[in-house]
């Protein structure tokens, strides 16, 4: 079936610096998506979201784009900090069910 | 808000055993939870999901036999693992649906649990 995946399992940022984490979907009915961070033993907790009717949101420090042409979406952290570095999940809704990507695990530097 | 609460947030027993799980939606309430599984390295993997006051929904490969899923309140949904085994060791997060400030309904996730079998 379609699933949604990442284009980068890793992401080395310098502390301060902005980061992009980038994500492909295949399902082209899918109408809402959803960032997610994940740190080392817990469950993911939600960043941001947006529906398919929408093509930028800005929430604190982070902005997600959604570019329904190419099926693309990503997520920009402003002025990376130590606390930033986790897993990175984007996750596409179809029927009330969440289907993740792979992940894209940032690491940021002193 | 929409905070979900999972207990234990750690299991360790032996093979055989049965294992129970809780997920609780402590500030909300949620008519639909979800089971997932995670195994180290890699992403989500939605297990079932579970329907409050019906009969859950598994996924295509999960055995529902072997993962009882019950949803007796609006507040919280349980999986028991039984007659575990080795391979059943993982990381099993559950999550609650809600509703944000945009009316759209993000899922919230719990700590998760990590199971291990001995």
């Amino acid at each position: 079936g379609e699933s949604v995946g990442l284009h980068l399992p890793t992401l080395s940022v310098q502390e301060g610096d902005n980061s992009i984490i980038n994500c492909a979907y295949s399902n082209s009915a899918s109408d809402y998506f959803i960032w997610y961070k994940q740190e080392s033993g817990k469950g993911p907790q939600f960043i941001i979201d947006i529906r398919s009717n929408m093509d930028k949101r800005q929430g604190q420090r982070v902005t997600v784009l959604l570019n329904k042409t190419v099926k693309h979406l990503s997520l920009q952290i402003a002025a990376t900090q130590p606390g930033d570095s986790a897993v990175y999940f984007c996750a596409e809704n179809n029927d009330y069910k969440l289907s993740f990507g792979a992940g894209t695990t940032v690491t940021v530097r002193a | 808000g929409a905070v979900v609460s999972q207990h234990p947030s750690r299991v360790i027993c032996k093979s055989g055993t049965s294992v129970k799980i809780e997920c609780r939606s402590l500030d909300f309430q949620a008519t639909t939870m979800f089971w997932y599984r995670q195994f180290p390295k890699q992403s989500l993997m939605l297990m079932a999901t579970s329907n409050e006051g019906s009969k859950a929904t598994y996924e295509q490969g999960v055995e529902k036999d072997k993962f009882l899923i019950n949803h007796a309140s609006l507040t919280l949904s349980t999986l028991t693992v039984t007659s575990a085994h080795p391979e059943d060791s993982s990381f099993y997060i559950c999550s609650a649906r809600g509703f944000n400030s945009g009316g759209n309904q993000p899922q919230h996730f719990g700590d998760g649990t990590r199971l291990s079998i001995l």
